[in-house]
């Protein structure tokens, strides 16, 4: 365990459900990632939170929704997704000024 | 952040010395050089970071040159469960920290 637990570690879901992935630290760390990394792929930075607030947002595609409810809890609220949005989606936490970055093992999505 | 540029792939024996080589030619003052690696499909895991001097820990070593300009981490002994993908990341320093952007990396395999 790395400290930054995400769950669930697989999910499959149909192009019309609506899901959530959960990530959670209590490493201390004031800031919070999500990533996603499709096959073959670099990780892309998909949104950045700093001090729960949303800080940056790389040009993702609505039917993703992140919410940071405080500094410890990051969700990515998931709705009328694409098969190609199918992916390895990481979470990741930092102290102030992207320092320490901890990542979780992954939620591996699957939209069939 | 300044880019960096890395090998795709590489290949050392175990029990070998593995060195990965990466140049980051636009490196500013204030920047670090991170490294972090990614077992198949789990989480990046990091590894070491430096600013100009050279830098030891349990996991392995990071040799930067005098003008900054490329690095070298090393992986003393290399085992089975050190193949991964390598990213080398530079990422602001001080105040300004930053953001963790994955380029392709390398892709170190470790044979017997």
């Amino acid at each position: 365990e790395t400290g930054v637990t995400q769950t669930p570690r697989h999910l499959v879901m149909g192009m019309t459900n609506k899901k959530s992935l959960k990530c959670e630290q209590h490493l201390g760390h004031n800031a919070m990632y999500w990533y996603k990394q499709s096959a073959k792929k670099p990780l892309e930075l998909m949104f950045v939170y700093n001090f729960k607030e949303q800080t940056e947002n790389n040009s993702v595609p609505s039917r993703f929704s992140p919410e940071c409810p405080n500094s410890s809890h990051l969700f990515l609220h998931l709705h009328t997704l694409q098969p190609e949005d199918s992916a390895l989606y990481l979470c990741a936490s930092s102290q102030p000024q992207g320092r320490g970055y901890t990542f979780g093992s992954g939620t591996r999505l699957t939209v069939v | 952040d300044a880019k960096t540029t890395q090998p795709p792939s590489m290949d050392c024996a175990e029990g070998r010395a593995a060195n990965l080589p990466c140049n980051h030619s636009t490196i500013s003052g204030n920047e670090y050089v991170y490294w972090y690696r990614q077992i198949h499909s789990q989480g990046p895991q990091y590894i070491i970071h430096g600013l100009k001097n050279n830098e030891t820990n349990e996991m392995a070593s990071l040799i930067i040159t005098e003008d900054r300009k490329s690095s070298t981490l090393i992986l003393p002994h290399a085992t089975l469960r050190d193949t991964a993908v390598y990213y080398c990341i530079v990422l602001g320093g001080g105040n300004q920290g930053g953001k963790l952007i994955f380029g392709q990396g390398t892709e170190l395999s470790v044979k017997p």
